[in-house]
């Protein structure tokens, strides 16, 4: 079964600043598409960024970018020019054959002014 | 554009009573649908999905049901509540097909089992 790791349950940074964010899943499949998604206090999730296992480039959003490194299974979130916005629960997010996501326990993230 | 609704917001339920939540997506045609399960502080689990009307699909035997009894309505139910059904029920949606599709969530409900 495909698992993913967050293991980092909390962090906290200064607004401005950046902050990574670590996710690691495990699978043997080649295709396969990962996620990032937000949980403001509000508890709606919304979708940081989308990234497709076939291509190299990372995601960019505006001021959301991951680092991709498929060999090492590896998915991090990073978030530059923090902002009090910011502050929300993180899910990591993994999806192979079919639509079925396997989510992450999540990072609290605390922006701090 | 597309939206998805989720109702009710808040439900506080006796032990052993029914339940009945609802999702409803707009903009959008035969979209997969799926219910997902959040216990407090810990990440979502899926409980169902489906691929179109009277299509459902369980991943979690319990004593919880889904139906779908139109395009882009979909329902969970229980007929006797435990206290461990207590979370937050979250609906989605992505797009039709088999394809490895987007989810978007609905604004969820908060249920709370006494």
């Amino acid at each position: 079964a495909q698992t993913v790791t967050q293991s980092q349950p909390e962090m906290s940074v200064q607004e401005a600043e950046t902050v990574t964010l670590s996710c690691t899943y495990d699978t043997s499949e080649n295709n396969y598409y990962l996620f990032w998604y937000k949980q403001p206090p509000s508890r709606q999730m919304i979708l940081v960024i989308r990234q497709e296992a076939y291509k190299q480039q990372n995601a960019t959003e505006n001021r959301f970018s991951v680092n991709f490194q498929k060999a090492a299974k590896s998915f991090s979130l990073k978030i530059s020019d923090s902002q009090l916005g910011d502050t929300a629960m993180y899910f990591c997010a993994f999806m192979e054959y079919g639509n079925k996501l396997v989510f992450g326990a999540g990072t609290i993230l605390r922006v701090k002014s | 554009s597309q939206t998805i609704h989720q109702w009710p917001a808040t439900l506080v339920q006796p032990v052993g009573s029914p339940l009945s939540l609802e999702c409803t997506v707009e903009g959008t045609s035969n979209p997969n649908l799926y219910w997902y399960r959040q216990a407090a502080g810990r990440g979502l689990q899926l409980l169902f999905y489906s691929v179109g009307i009277g299509q459902i699909s369980s991943e979690v035997p319990q004593n919880l049901s889904a139906s779908r009894p139109q395009d882009r309505q979909f329902i969970l139910s229980s007929k006797k509540l435990l206290l461990s059904d207590s979370g937050f029920y979250l609906c989605a949606w992505s797009l039709g097909g088999g394809g490895q599709e987007t989810q978007y969530f609905g604004p969820g409900t908060r249920l709370l089992v006494l």
